[in-house]
């Protein structure tokens, strides 16, 4: 069962062109975690959102976590060929008497074309 | 300072041999992360540490084994290596950034099981 489902699995868009991505579960999250990924590289963080229905804003990148934290979206603005990468959105729970654990969506393969 | 080490970057096994996958941090982090990572399957953790001296089990552990006996390494031994333990392999350290726990990651390990 995946937790996290992240939609599209691909895109592939023109330079200057607007897109979103989702994140979707059934499950809360106590925050969540999008993370950039460039070909034969780790994931770098890109931002956390932690409280219901909270907006943040990284230069043309747009993050929203959902009013009920179950559900987030990436939106970019005027892609350009820099942004092209795999993007991952991680969600954060704790487990009754676990430690603090995070799951991962499969991702979302952007390839943004000059 | 070099974050998150993993070493080798590429490696070639034959079914049935062993080999240990290195990662250090210069961070002082406690948690440390393996997670594997196969196409369109997004991340998946194998194994995790608290601290020196304490590892767990993650999702996926069949047929690897970890130990940490400093803070800075924790090492990945994959015993007698089948096909299907292809795949890239990321180590990861857990630290604190704007109030939250993050991930910081190496480069990946690619390794190959033929």
């Amino acid at each position: 069962t995946q937790l996290l489902e992240q939609s599209p699995q691909f895109l592939s868009i023109q330079e200057g062109e607007n897109l979103t991505v989702y994140c979707n579960s059934s499950s809360v999250f106590s925050s969540l975690q999008w993370y950039r990924q460039e070909p034969g590289e780790g994931p770098v963080l890109l931002v956390t959102v932690v409280t219901g229905g909270e907006v943040k804003k990284l230069k043309r990148l747009t993050f929203q976590f959902g009013d009920a934290r179950k559900d987030s979206s990436l939106h970019i603005t005027a892609a350009q060929p820099g942004d092209t990468g795999l993007y991952l959105c991680a969600g954060v729970k704790w487990p009754q008497g676990g430690s603090e654990k995070l799951v991962f969506g499969k991702g979302t393969k952007l390839t943004v074309n000059p | 300072n070099a974050g998150v080490t993993q070493t080798p970057k590429f490696r070639i096994l034959k079914i049935g041999q062993s080999m240990t996958l290195q990662c250090a941090q210069d961070m002082n982090h406690n948690y440390m992360y393996w997670y594997r990572q196969d196409p369109g399957m997004g991340l998946k953790l194998i194994y995790y540490s608290v601290g020196a001296g304490i590892t767990d089990k993650g999702e996926v552990p069949n047929g690897y084994n970890v130990s940490r006996s400093t803070t800075e390494d924790f090492p990945l031994r994959l015993e007698l290596a089948a096909p299907s333990q292809t795949s890239v392999y990321f180590c990861a350290s857990r630290g604190r950034a704007s109030g939250a726990n993050v991930l910081t990651f190496g480069a990946g390990s690619r390794l190959t099981v033929l």
